[in-house]
């Protein structure tokens, strides 16, 4: 089955700086990576997601970059700011369209200070 | 965008009880899929409910602990059954989001249960 590793497992950047996220996965299949951002105690948000036939897509601050042939994808988050401070969560998927499970990376706390 | 209500929001409950979680969505989906997350770690699949048949379950999870719902596209409940301590975690049900530009998978708000 499908196996995604997150790194870092912990961030510190400061206000201003960029921040990168990366993952790696196993199984050559997936062809949907999104990246959630989880406030504590609140549920996990997408932010930005990438599909197989797609390198890299922006969001403003936010891009995700993926590597089909290496099997990584990252998130990179420039000009950060304090609110971006989260635990950020990558995941995998065979497909899109809600007919297949994700797969999660460990997870990546930010914390950016002011 | 689609919305996902899930209640209990929160409980406490004895050991060997058991609790049931519902999540409600507001619009049809195929699949709804129930997830776990335990204290300061990421987020592992328990099983998928598929209207119409029996749930998918994990390795790790079974059905007599973990039995799940799927009576109608737009709902899904999963009971944690005689629970002990190692079930305190929040439970999340997510399905895609078709409402989403370019769509993708929403959750629900979480159910933060505790075991004592």
């Amino acid at each position: 089955g499908e196996n995604v590793e997150q790194h870092p497992s912990t961030l510190s950047v400061q206000e201003g700086d960029s921040a990168v996220i990366k993952c790696t996965y196993s199984d050559s299949a997936s062809n949907y990576f999104p990246w959630y951002k989880q406030e504590l105690g609140k549920r996990p948000q997408l932010i930005i997601d990438i599909r197989s036939n797609v390198g890299e897509k922006k969001d403003q601050r936010i891009a995700v970059t993926l590597n089909k042939t290496a099997k990584h994808f990252s998130l990179h988050i420039t000009e950060t700011q304090p609110e971006d401070s989260a635990v950020y969560f990558c995941a995998a998927s065979p497909e899109e369209g809600g007919y297949n499970k994700l797969i999660f990376g460990a997870g990546t706390r930010l914390a950016v200070h002011p | 965008s689609a919305v996902i209500s899930q209640k209990p929001s929160r409980d406490i409950c004895q050991r060997g009880t058991s609790l049931t979680i519902q999540c409600q969505v507001d619009s049809q989906v195929t699949m709804m899929f129930w997830y776990r997350q335990q204290p300061g770690q990421s987020l592992t699949l328990i099983a998928t409910a598929n209207q119409g048949s029996e749930a998918t379950y994990e390795s790790g999870f079974v059905i007599d602990k973990f039995p799940i719902s799927r009576p109608n596209l737009t709902f899904s409940t999963l009971t944690v059954s005689n629970m002990s301590p190692e079930d305190s975690s929040i439970y999340l049900c997510s399905a895609w989001d078709r409402g989403r530009s370019g769509g993708g998978y929403t959750f629900g708000s979480g159910t933060r249960l505790t075991v004592v």
